[in-house]
């Protein structure tokens, strides 16, 4: 497809289990965003990755989060001993933008995280 | 840092009338902005973006926005609500030549009353 994807669209697992959440952009795109977004919350920012730098992780909550990217295209995001205020939606977005920051993101549907 | 304030997390609207909702930001320097909209169990979609040139913006669905630099301000309009604009709306900033972090508002709910 043209847009990103993001699996799976929804995950229930229980609390301390580990996750992990998959996110691929659209190809071409060097830029990639991971977000949470709480129940009537606006966008949390959690990490960035831009081509073949190193990611700014300034956004992760704890070091419970992590997040890599493969060969500068999918993404996973991983949770480790989940807790019950993981619960959110997590959003993917990539862009074609090289650092000048005029290019929008494009966003997948997100995964619905629930902790049990 | 940078901040974009949304104000009023909930606007409701009747069918026909004009659409107002409001974004404010901070920054040190003239930024990029963004509107986008997000339907139930979806992901983000862009409404439009202003980056340089004319302050009057014209996005997807009859939406627009104006930059007011004086105002700090990046507020979206629209003359007649439908019913299909029933949705959350996001403001976003970025600084030009940062790369990096975007920064949303916390959103605002719009509610179309037939």
């Amino acid at each position: 497809g043209a847009g990103v994807s993001q699996s799976p669209s929804n995950k229930v697992t229980e609390k301390g289990k580990d996750v992990e959440l998959r996110c691929d952009p659209i190809s071409g795109h060097t830029a990639l965003y991971w977000y949470r977004q709480s129940l009537g919350q606006g966008l949390e920012f959690l990490i960035y990755f831009q081509g073949n730098s190193a990611p700014d992780k300034s956004g992760l909550p704890s070091d419970r989060f992590s997040a890599e990217r493969t060969g500068g295209s999918v993404s996973t995001l991983t949770i480790q001993r989940t807790q019950q205020e993981d619960s959110a939606v997590y959003l993917c977005a990539s862009s074609s933008h090289d650092g000048y920051s005029n290019q929008p993101q494009h966003f997948g549907d997100g995964t619905r995280l629930s902790i049990l | 840092a940078q901040s974009v304030t949304q104000l009023g997390s909930h606007v409701s609207v009747s069918e026909g009338a004009l659409v107002l909702l409001r974004c404010n930001y901070s920054s040190s320097v003239p930024p990029y902005l963004f509107w986008y909209v997000q339907y139930p169990n979806q992901g983000l979609q862009l409404l439009l973006k202003y980056t340089t040139g004319a302050t009057l913006v014209k996005g997807i669905n009859g939406f627009e926005a104006e930059f007011k630099k004086s105002e700090t301000s990046f507020h979206l309009t629209k003359p007649s609500a439908h019913m299909s604009d029933a949705a959350e709306y996001f403001c976003a900033v970025t600084e030009p030549n940062t790369g990096n972090q975007f920064y949303f508002g916390t959103g605002t709910s719009l509610t179309v009353i037939p």
